[in-house]
């Protein structure tokens, strides 16, 4: 297991079109996270996985969203009618339950999605 | 949303000198984390300093926490080329999530 990977790893797609990342987490780890960065940010929390439950949704993940991790495994971004305001770097984190309270993620190299 | 902001937000500087990063948040925490983050790729977590610890140490890097004026800083020593990226502090409240909230981050360049 060599860490959190992303698929694809740049995507151009035009406007109204959809789009799906894929992550595959560490595979011990039991929590993933998707987040979104754009140029000169830092990463926003999109939402939280435990195992195969979505435990939270950031306000920013809009009805266009939806984000999966059937048997608690891998998991999926898909973005329907995509718009130029979703172009930005998906990241993909994960990590194993804390036992101390302390969550140290685990990234992905990311999924960057340019819509024209 | 972000937690908070970093400054300066671009740092340039000689191989070899220190370089200090600054992180303001506006809740409470329980642990705050620093990332660093090369040109287009991913993050990967450097050090973790706890609420009840006020320094932490690792090989070059020194980071401190001041929990009553919410801030914290990123000493890196000797800087080398290599460490020229992007660092992000980020503050995790230990809740049912456990997520992390990062910061606007600070654009490090080392010039060789």
């Amino acid at each position: 297991d060599t860490g959190v990977s992303q698929n694809p790893r740049h995507k151009i797609t035009k406007r109204g079109q959809n789009v799906t990342f894929r992550c595959d987490p560490i595979s011990e780890h039991n929590r993933l996270y998707w987040y979104r960065q754009t140029l000169g940010q830092g990463p926003e929390f999109l939402t939280y996985f435990q195992n195969e439950a979505q435990l939270e949704k950031s306000r920013l993940l809009s009805d266009r969203f939806s984000a999966e991790r059937p048997k608690g495994s891998f998991s999926t971004l898909e973005i329907q009618r995509t718009e130029q305001g979703d172009s930005a770097m998906y990241l993909c984190a994960s990590s194993f339950e804390p036992s101390s309270g302390a969550n140290v993620l685990t990234f992905g190299a990311g999924s960057r999605l340019t819509v024209l | 949303s972000q937690q908070g902001e970093e400054d300066p937000q671009a740092l340039s500087i000689q191989e070899g000198e220190n370089a200090t990063m600054n992180c303001s948040y506006k809740t409470s925490i329980n642990n705050l984390q620093w990332y660093r983050q090369n040109s287009g790729r991913g993050l990967v977590h450097l050090i973790l300093i706890r609420s009840n610890e006020r320094e932490k140490h690792s090989g070059r890097l020194r980071v401190t926490l001041d929990t009553s004026k919410k801030s914290s800083s990123l000493l890196i020593t000797a800087s080398r080329a290599a460490d020229t990226a992007s660092y992000f502090c980020a503050t995790g409240n230990g809740g049912a999530t456990n997520k992390l909230i990062f910061g606007t981050g600070t654009l490090l360049a080392v010039q060789p």
